[in-house]
């Protein structure tokens, strides 16, 4: 079936800094990108999401780009704090249901 | 309060036994999903249900099958479990096909 490639694995910041996740996809149909955020023990939760007749938005320290053309789209986290440690995925939709990338542990160290 | 709702919580079971999981949705959306979240917290689709349209991921056993009354309730049976059944099953809804997934807590099978 159509990926959806995520990296880095893990991504170990310093706090206050930025961190970015990037993620791939190959179903050129896809035109809804959401990320969602899992915390230890919770359920994925939405934080952002762009449309493919968007190329930036931003939700305070959020950012999500997205180039159609090279199928990529990211996520990046401004001024990261403790509370932003979790896992994040990235996930690709062409209409019929979200295939999710396979996700990013975010630790952010004082 | 508005939300997706799933029972168990937990369930452990020996190999070979048939277990059902259940979801309701209070939030009036039109679709459900079934998700299956492995050990390595990567997350598949397994079944979409959508106006009694039943989309099925092709890669999935069929000893799994959904079972729906209505468009607020998605049920998961397993028909006889394997080892590599034991995950975290999350159930989720959205407005539309596709849209923004709003997440059960999820039910996490152990297969001994």
């Amino acid at each position: 079936g159509e990926q959806v490639e995520q990296l880095p694995s893990i991504l170990r910041v310093q706090e206050g800094s930025s961190a970015s996740i990037n993620c791939s996809y190959e179903d050129s149909a896809s035109n809804y990108f959401p990320w969602y955020k899992q915390e230890p023990g919770e359920n994925p939760k939405l934080i952002i999401d762009i449309r493919s007749n968007m190329e930036r938005k931003q939700i305070q320290e959020l950012i999500v780009l997205l180039d159609k053309k090279a199928k990529r789209f990211s996520l990046h986290i401004t001024d990261t704090q403790p509370g932003d440690s979790a896992m994040y995925f990235c996930a690709a939709s062409a209409g019929t249901y979200q295939r999710f990338g396979t996700g990013t542990k975010l630790q952010v160290v004082p | 309060e508005t939300a997706v709702f799933q029972t168990p919580n937990y369930h452990v079971t020996q190999v070979g036994n048939e277990v059902s999981f259940n979801c309701k949705q209070t939030l009036g959306h039109d679709t459900m999903y079934w998700y299956k979240q492995d050990s390595k917290k990567l997350l598949k689709i397994m079944f979409s249900y959508n106006n009694k349209q039943l989309i099925v991921n092709e890669t999935v056993p069929r000893r799994f099958s959904p079972q729906s009354s209505d468009k607020a309730h998605l049920n998961l049976r397993i028909k006889s479990v394997e080892p590599e059944d034991s995950a975290v099953y999350l159930c989720a809804s959205s407005r539309r096909s596709a849209e923004t997934l709003y997440f059960g807590s999820g039910t996490r099978l152990t297969v001994l």
